[in-house]
């Protein structure tokens, strides 16, 4: 079955860090993976997407077929990145299967 | 552009009691998916309708259903409520365009049901 597991439930960081919030996925074909953010007060939002191969907010995520995995990187942490983080997969042509998400939380 | 709206934001019903959940997807886009979030999960497929016809359904029973009207907004209709129907509802809409694998979702803010 396809599944995505987000193994950290809560990460915490310093202002500056570098930030790696950890996805990996099942799923038996040629995945299409997602990273989408919920900033505190807001609505969740998509963040990026791997097919894109784009840096959002000096966000990126590599998609690592032989690790089946899609981490999501950051070189230096700000406070404004404090959110919760899914990352999603698509199945077929309808639906997403989101993990569990990361709490991020950076500290000053 | 007006943005997905959800209506009510919040609700409390009783176990057996049905429900109806609102929708009004973004404007120009002819999708619209349903969500189910527990509390402390990922949000969860419930299904998803395009042009009024259900096209696509996760791993719901059959008291989970749907419509979608001709401008696109669409209805979460929940019967005979159970104590683990209790979470947050989430609506998103898309306008996904063939062959580009472009499933980006604009999300509402959500209905939180509460069954008591």
């Amino acid at each position: 079955a396809q599944r995505v597991t987000q193994p950290e439930k809560l990460l915490s960081v310093f202002k500056g860090a570098p930030v790696e919030l950890k996805c990996n996925y099942s799923y038996s074909g040629s995945p299409e993976l997602f990273w989408y953010v919920q900033y505190s007060r807001q609505r969740l939002q998509l963040l990026l997407r791997h097919i894109s191969r784009e840096s959002i907010k000096g966000f990126t995520a590599d998609l690592n077929k032989g690790e089946t995995s899609f981490h999501l990187k950051k070189p230096f942490a700000q406070e404004e990145d404090s959110a919760m983080y899914y990352c999603a997969l698509k199945q077929g042509a309808q639906k997403l299967v989101f993990g569990q998400g990361t709490r991020l939380t950076i500290n000053p | 552009e007006t943005g997905v709206t959800q209506s009510p934001t919040h609700l409390i019903k009783t176990r057996g009691q049905q429900v109806t959940l609102r929708c009004s997807s973004q404007s120009g886009h002819n999708t619209v998916s349903w969500y189910q979030q527990a509390l402390g999960q990922g949000p969860q497929f419930i299904f998803q309708y395009y042009r009024e016809e259900e096209n696509g359904r996760g791993n719901f029973p059959p008291r989970f259903s749907g419509l979608q009207f001709p401008n696109y907004s669409s209805e979460l209709n929940v019967n005979a409520l159970e104590l683990d129907d209790s979470a947050l509802y989430l609506c998103a809409s898309s306008s996904p365009k063939k062959g580009t694998g472009d499933e980006k979702l604009f999300f509402g803010s959500g209905t939180q049901l509460s069954v008591l």
